[in-house]
Protein backbone atom coordinates (compact mmCIF):
# COMPACT_ATOMS: atom_id res chain seq x y z
CA UNK A 1 0.00 0.00 0.00
CA UNK A 2 1.11 3.50 -0.58
CA UNK A 3 2.63 5.42 2.56
CA UNK A 4 3.80 8.94 2.72
CA UNK A 5 5.94 10.18 5.69
CA UNK A 6 6.61 13.24 7.12
CA UNK A 7 9.77 13.03 9.29
CA UNK A 8 8.78 16.50 11.05
CA UNK A 9 5.70 16.87 12.70
CA UNK A 10 6.68 20.20 14.73
CA UNK A 11 8.82 22.94 13.51
CA UNK A 12 9.51 26.57 14.69
CA UNK A 13 11.42 28.83 13.12
CA UNK A 14 12.20 32.41 13.31
CA UNK A 15 11.03 35.21 11.10
CA UNK A 16 13.29 35.34 7.90
CA UNK A 17 14.63 31.78 8.81
CA UNK A 18 14.84 29.12 5.77
CA UNK A 19 12.23 26.62 5.34
CA UNK A 20 12.85 22.97 4.33
CA UNK A 21 10.22 20.12 5.05
CA UNK A 22 10.55 16.65 4.40
CA UNK A 23 7.96 14.17 2.38
CA UNK A 24 8.89 10.86 1.45
CA UNK A 25 6.46 8.15 -0.49
CA UNK A 26 6.50 4.95 -1.08
CA UNK A 27 4.95 3.57 -4.40
CA UNK A 28 7.50 2.44 -7.27
CA UNK A 29 5.10 3.85 -10.15
CA UNK A 30 4.03 7.16 -11.82
CA UNK A 31 3.07 9.51 -8.94
CA UNK A 32 1.21 13.01 -8.42
CA UNK A 33 2.21 14.84 -5.57
CA UNK A 34 0.46 17.65 -3.66
CA UNK A 35 0.85 20.37 -0.59
CA UNK A 36 -1.69 21.43 1.38
CA UNK A 37 -1.43 24.24 4.02
CA UNK A 38 -3.90 24.23 6.79
CA UNK A 39 -3.76 27.95 8.31
CA UNK A 40 -5.44 28.26 11.52
CA UNK A 41 -9.33 28.29 11.45
CA UNK A 42 -8.64 27.56 7.75
CA UNK A 43 -9.70 24.68 5.50
CA UNK A 44 -6.98 22.64 3.73
CA UNK A 45 -5.55 25.06 0.47
CA UNK A 46 -3.36 23.45 -2.27
CA UNK A 47 0.02 25.01 -2.21
CA UNK A 48 1.60 23.28 -5.28
CA UNK A 49 1.46 19.89 -6.87
CA UNK A 50 3.64 17.76 -8.97
CA UNK A 51 1.96 15.96 -11.90
CA UNK A 52 4.82 16.11 -14.41
CA UNK A 53 7.22 18.09 -16.33
CA UNK A 54 9.78 20.65 -14.70
CA UNK A 55 10.76 18.55 -11.11
CA UNK A 56 11.24 21.91 -9.12
CA UNK A 57 7.66 23.56 -8.69
CA UNK A 58 6.65 26.83 -7.53
CA UNK A 59 3.39 27.32 -6.13
CA UNK A 60 1.87 30.27 -3.84
CA UNK A 61 3.41 32.19 -1.41
CA UNK A 62 6.93 31.63 -2.11
CA UNK A 63 7.24 28.04 -1.67
CA UNK A 64 8.58 25.76 -4.13
CA UNK A 65 9.10 22.09 -4.02
CA UNK A 66 11.18 19.46 -5.50
CA UNK A 67 10.78 16.10 -6.32
CA UNK A 68 13.23 13.84 -6.65
CA UNK A 69 12.13 10.60 -8.01
CA UNK A 70 15.16 8.45 -6.68
CA UNK A 71 15.00 10.12 -3.49
CA UNK A 72 11.16 8.95 -3.10
CA UNK A 73 11.18 12.66 -2.28
CA UNK A 74 8.55 15.57 -2.36
CA UNK A 75 10.31 18.20 -0.08
CA UNK A 76 8.82 21.63 0.54
CA UNK A 77 11.12 24.88 0.62
CA UNK A 78 11.08 28.15 1.37
CA UNK A 79 14.10 31.03 1.61
CA UNK A 80 12.54 32.83 4.20
CA UNK A 81 8.95 32.41 6.32
CA UNK A 82 7.23 34.69 7.81
CA UNK A 83 5.03 34.94 10.87
CA UNK A 84 1.96 34.68 8.51
CA UNK A 85 3.50 30.83 7.18
CA UNK A 86 2.53 29.59 10.65
CA UNK A 87 0.26 26.67 9.76
CA UNK A 88 -0.09 22.60 9.20
CA UNK A 89 1.42 21.41 6.31
CA UNK A 90 0.42 18.22 4.65
CA UNK A 91 2.10 16.48 1.99
CA UNK A 92 -0.01 14.01 -0.60
CA UNK A 93 0.08 11.87 -2.88
CA UNK A 94 -2.57 10.79 -5.64
CA UNK A 95 -3.43 6.98 -6.26
CA UNK A 96 -4.85 6.44 -9.46
CA UNK A 97 -8.27 5.27 -9.31
CA UNK A 98 -8.11 3.13 -12.56
CA UNK A 99 -11.86 2.98 -13.24
CA UNK A 100 -14.25 6.00 -13.80
CA UNK A 101 -11.36 8.75 -13.40
CA UNK A 102 -10.52 11.06 -10.28
CA UNK A 103 -8.11 9.80 -7.79
CA UNK A 104 -7.59 9.85 -4.31
CA UNK A 105 -4.81 11.22 -2.29
CA UNK A 106 -2.55 9.55 0.82
CA UNK A 107 -1.85 12.17 3.22
CA UNK A 108 1.16 12.33 5.93
CA UNK A 109 0.49 12.84 9.28
CA UNK A 110 1.03 16.36 8.69
CA UNK A 111 4.07 18.94 10.01
CA UNK A 112 2.66 21.47 12.09
CA UNK A 113 5.43 25.14 11.85
CA UNK A 114 4.98 27.64 14.04
CA UNK A 115 7.11 30.62 13.10
CA UNK A 116 8.69 33.25 15.69
CA UNK A 117 8.51 37.18 15.58
CA UNK B 1 -16.99 31.25 -6.86
CA UNK B 2 -18.37 29.15 -3.82
CA UNK B 3 -15.71 26.80 -2.31
CA UNK B 4 -16.80 23.60 -0.84
CA UNK B 5 -19.06 23.82 1.91
CA UNK B 6 -19.74 21.22 4.85
CA UNK B 7 -22.64 21.44 7.27
CA UNK B 8 -22.56 21.54 10.59
CA UNK B 9 -19.03 22.50 11.40
CA UNK B 10 -18.99 21.10 14.79
CA UNK B 11 -21.19 18.43 16.36
CA UNK B 12 -21.19 16.66 19.86
CA UNK B 13 -23.45 13.45 20.11
CA UNK B 14 -22.93 10.82 22.10
CA UNK B 15 -22.40 7.40 21.98
CA UNK B 16 -25.17 5.62 20.17
CA UNK B 17 -26.29 8.40 18.60
CA UNK B 18 -26.38 9.26 14.65
CA UNK B 19 -25.08 12.01 13.58
CA UNK B 20 -25.54 13.16 9.42
CA UNK B 21 -22.88 15.15 7.70
CA UNK B 22 -23.49 17.05 4.58
CA UNK B 23 -21.13 18.38 1.94
CA UNK B 24 -21.93 20.57 -0.79
CA UNK B 25 -19.05 20.43 -3.56
CA UNK B 26 -17.87 22.96 -6.13
CA UNK B 27 -21.27 23.27 -8.58
CA UNK B 28 -20.07 21.10 -11.76
CA UNK B 29 -17.36 18.85 -10.24
CA UNK B 30 -18.26 15.08 -10.47
CA UNK B 31 -16.18 14.13 -8.65
CA UNK B 32 -16.77 14.49 -4.41
CA UNK B 33 -14.16 12.26 -1.70
CA UNK B 34 -15.04 11.92 2.05
CA UNK B 35 -11.81 11.98 4.32
CA UNK B 36 -11.33 11.85 7.88
CA UNK B 37 -8.50 12.92 10.63
CA UNK B 38 -8.64 10.97 13.57
CA UNK B 39 -6.67 13.40 16.56
CA UNK B 40 -2.68 13.19 15.73
CA UNK B 41 -3.56 11.00 12.71
CA UNK B 42 -3.06 11.35 9.12
CA UNK B 43 -5.91 12.51 7.20
CA UNK B 44 -7.40 8.98 5.63
CA UNK B 45 -9.54 8.72 2.62
CA UNK B 46 -12.86 7.30 3.24
CA UNK B 47 -15.01 7.15 -0.41
CA UNK B 48 -15.06 8.68 -3.40
CA UNK B 49 -18.33 9.47 -5.51
CA UNK B 50 -18.09 10.02 -9.41
CA UNK B 51 -21.87 11.96 -9.69
CA UNK B 52 -24.21 9.81 -8.04
CA UNK B 53 -22.39 6.58 -8.28
CA UNK B 54 -19.87 5.60 -5.55
CA UNK B 55 -17.03 4.61 -7.26
CA UNK B 56 -14.51 3.31 -4.08
CA UNK B 57 -15.63 2.83 -0.64
CA UNK B 58 -12.62 0.71 0.18
CA UNK B 59 -11.70 3.32 3.60
CA UNK B 60 -15.25 3.12 4.95
CA UNK B 61 -14.68 2.01 8.49
CA UNK B 62 -17.22 -0.01 8.74
CA UNK B 63 -20.87 -0.53 7.96
CA UNK B 64 -21.90 1.56 10.30
CA UNK B 65 -21.33 4.53 7.86
CA UNK B 66 -23.02 5.47 5.18
CA UNK B 67 -22.56 7.82 2.05
CA UNK B 68 -25.01 9.12 -0.41
CA UNK B 69 -25.05 11.58 -3.40
CA UNK B 70 -28.45 11.74 -4.61
CA UNK B 71 -28.74 13.07 -7.87
CA UNK B 72 -25.01 14.14 -8.22
CA UNK B 73 -24.62 17.10 -5.84
CA UNK B 74 -24.45 16.97 -2.38
CA UNK B 75 -23.51 14.60 -0.30
CA UNK B 76 -24.65 13.07 2.87
CA UNK B 77 -22.42 11.01 5.37
CA UNK B 78 -24.00 9.20 8.39
CA UNK B 79 -22.95 7.14 10.96
CA UNK B 80 -25.27 4.96 12.83
CA UNK B 81 -24.78 4.12 15.97
CA UNK B 82 -21.97 6.87 16.71
CA UNK B 83 -19.15 5.36 18.65
CA UNK B 84 -16.26 7.10 20.71
CA UNK B 85 -13.36 5.81 18.09
CA UNK B 86 -15.59 7.90 15.39
CA UNK B 87 -14.16 10.89 16.66
CA UNK B 88 -12.55 13.50 14.35
CA UNK B 89 -12.30 15.85 11.76
CA UNK B 90 -14.49 14.83 8.43
CA UNK B 91 -13.22 16.76 5.26
CA UNK B 92 -15.17 17.07 1.96
CA UNK B 93 -13.20 17.32 -1.01
CA UNK B 94 -14.59 17.88 -4.94
CA UNK B 95 -12.57 17.84 -8.08
CA UNK B 96 -13.71 18.26 -11.86
CA UNK B 97 -13.93 15.07 -12.87
CA UNK B 98 -13.09 14.07 -16.82
CA UNK B 99 -9.20 13.74 -16.39
CA UNK B 100 -7.19 10.79 -14.47
CA UNK B 101 -5.56 13.11 -12.23
CA UNK B 102 -6.93 16.46 -11.29
CA UNK B 103 -6.83 18.74 -8.24
CA UNK B 104 -9.36 18.46 -5.21
CA UNK B 105 -10.43 21.29 -3.25
CA UNK B 106 -11.14 20.79 0.37
CA UNK B 107 -14.33 22.31 2.11
CA UNK B 108 -13.60 23.44 6.01
CA UNK B 109 -14.58 19.91 7.63
CA UNK B 110 -16.72 18.94 10.40
CA UNK B 111 -15.53 18.23 13.63
CA UNK B 112 -17.42 15.22 15.28
CA UNK B 113 -16.75 14.46 19.01
CA UNK B 114 -18.40 11.43 20.22
CA UNK B 115 -18.81 10.97 24.27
Amino acid sequence: AQSVSQHNHHVILSEAASLELGCNYSYGGTVNLFWYVQYPGQHLQLLLKYFSGDPLVKGIKGFEAEFIKSKFSFNLRKPSVQWSDTAEYFCAVNQLILTGGGNKLTFGTGTQLKVEL
Amino acid sequence: EAGVTQFPSHSVIEKGQTVTLRCDPISGHDNLYWYRRVMGKEIKFLLHFVKESKQDESGMPNNRFLAERTGGTYSTLKVQPAELEDSGVYFCASSLGGLAVDTQYFGPGTRLTVL
